[in-house]
């Protein structure tokens, strides 16, 4: 079994939609990232936190760190959105562990 | 300013060669991490430098993948007798101590 675990494998949403991506982890952590792969690039990295909340424009991500789960939204969903989102959780060097990651699909 | 560089983008090679690739780090990170994306594995680490040392090796497949870091700043990763489950898109990162990691734009290795 997969120490980060996320879901939805897949999502597809219509331009405008709320979009939830929740990943949940059983290791413990120093932090969690969201990162952003988009078809035939590279990895981009959303948020890194450790605790509470974090926002950047129409992104947001929470986590608790008692329950060891993570979510992030996205708010007004743009087809630019459409990307694989991936959750990472960060030993204390850093080094990441990656879930398999959400591919999401924004339609106008 | 400049990001994380890699080279070669591309390599095919035949079962059985060495490859050696690159990474160039953002100036003054000290952090530097190998990571492997794959089909069938998707994201997995391979090794973590801190400085010119790597305190965790962990990731590594086998005895084959060695990498190494000169002067707190390039890294190259060395696959010897390569073999065609090697083939994946090799990633490279760096970060200041415990930030967020900066993604190179990776090698894409083939072994035929």
């Amino acid at each position: 079994k997969n120490e980060v675990e996320q879901s939805p494998q897949n999502l597809t949403a219509q331009e405008g939609e709320f979009i939830t991506i929740n990943c949940s982890y059983s290791v413990g952590i120093s932090a969690l990232h969201w990162l952003q792969q988009h078809p035939g690039g590279g990895i981009v990295s959303l948020f890194m936190l450790s605790s509470g909340k974090k926002k950047h424009g129409r992104l947001i991500a929470t986590i608790n760190i008692q329950e060891k789960h993570s979510s992030l939204h996205i708010t007004a969903s743009h087809p630019r959105d459409s990307a694989v989102y991936i959750c990472a959780v960060g030993d204390s060097w850093g080094k990441l562990q990656f879930g398999a990651g959400t591919q999401v699909v924004v339609t106008p | 300013g400049a990001g994380v560089s890699q080279s070669p983008s591309n390599k095919v090679t035949e079962k059985g060669k060495d490859v050696e690739l690159r990474c160039d780090p953002i100036s003054g990170h000290t952090a530097l991490y190998w990571y492997r994306q794959s089909l069938g594995q998707g994201l997995e680490f391979l090794i973590y430098f801190q400085g010119n040392s790597a305190p965790d090796k962990s990731g590594l497949p086998s005895d084959r993948f060695s990498a190494e870091r000169t002067g707190g700043s390039v890294s190259t990763l060395t696959i010897q007798r390569t073999q065609q489950e090697d083939s994946a898109v090799y990633l490279c990162a760096s970060s200041s101590l415990l930030a967020e990691q900066y993604f190179g734009p990776g090698t894409r290795l083939t072994v035929t």
